[in-house]
């Protein structure tokens, strides 16, 4: 149950576009015994604060999510891109990815975000 | 509104034990696979254990089997994780969540563990 790799930072001024990485394995975000499947998911976190669901499914948005937030993935390899940054995008974002029956679910490491 | 509320955090010591509740409201609870997820202090978010709406499937991550159960009663609307042989690694905030869409789309406010003597 290895977590999934993201960068520890990103930054970006106020309305650029940032992309926040999350590489996996073919056993969690590719898909798990050559099934392919689309079980990625993406994290906001403020600090004290608990984790808000930002995506789902690889690049599906929750109702009240902005929709300056997308996320796609390619192979092993999904990504969160935050568009039109603003003050309050500052935080830690993290992914997730199913994987497998017996590993269940694995998070990324974080990433911090900074909006310059 | 849909809720999540845990509950019974606290200071414990090295092999002690622990019992976390997580009080669910607004939705339909056993219609939902429900997990335990943890975040030690200034570290990233960890995966701990899942229960199905029927609680006939259960998982847990490895660095907890044997020593942590993962229970619920729908009648209650509540979750539990029953946290035996606690060590220092596992002090944490713990979360529960509701898994719907293969995410984890509602959390609870979270509940501070700490195992120390």
């Amino acid at each position: 149950q290895s977590a999934l790799t993201q960068p520890p930072s990103a930054s970006g001024s106020p309305g650029q576009s940032v992309t926040i990485s999350c590489t996996g394995t073919s056993s969690d975000v590719g898909g798990y015994n050559y099934v392919s499947w689309d079980y990625v998911s993406w994290y906001q976190q403020h600090p004290g604060k608990a984790p808000r669901l930002m995506i789902y499914d690889v690049s599906e948005r929750p109702s009240g999510v902005p929709d300056r937030f997308s996320g796609s993935k390619s192979d092993n390899t999904a990504s969160l891109t935050v568009s039109g940054l603003q003050a309050e995008d500052e935080a830690d974002y993290y992914c997730s990815s199913y994987a497998g029956t017996n590993a269940n679910w694995v998070f990324g490491g974080g990433t911090k975000l900074t909006v310059l | 509104e849909v809720l999540l509320g845990e509950s019974g955090g606290g200071l414990v010591q090295p092999g002690g034990s622990l019992r976390l509740s997580c009080a669910a409201s607004g939705f339909t609870f056993s219609s939902y696979s429900m997990n335990w997820v943890r975040q030690a202090p200034g570290k990233g978010l960890e995966w701990v254990s899942s229960i199905s709406g029927s609680g006939t499937y259960i998982h847990y991550a490895d660095s907890v089997k044997g020593r942590f159960t993962i229970s619920r009663d729908n009648a209650k609307n509540s979750l539990y994780l029953q946290m035996n042989s606690l060590r220092a690694e596992d002090t944490a905030v713990y979360y529960c969540g509701r898994l719907r869409n293969n995410a984890f789309d509602v959390w609870g406010r979270g509940t501070m563990v700490t195992v120390s003597s």
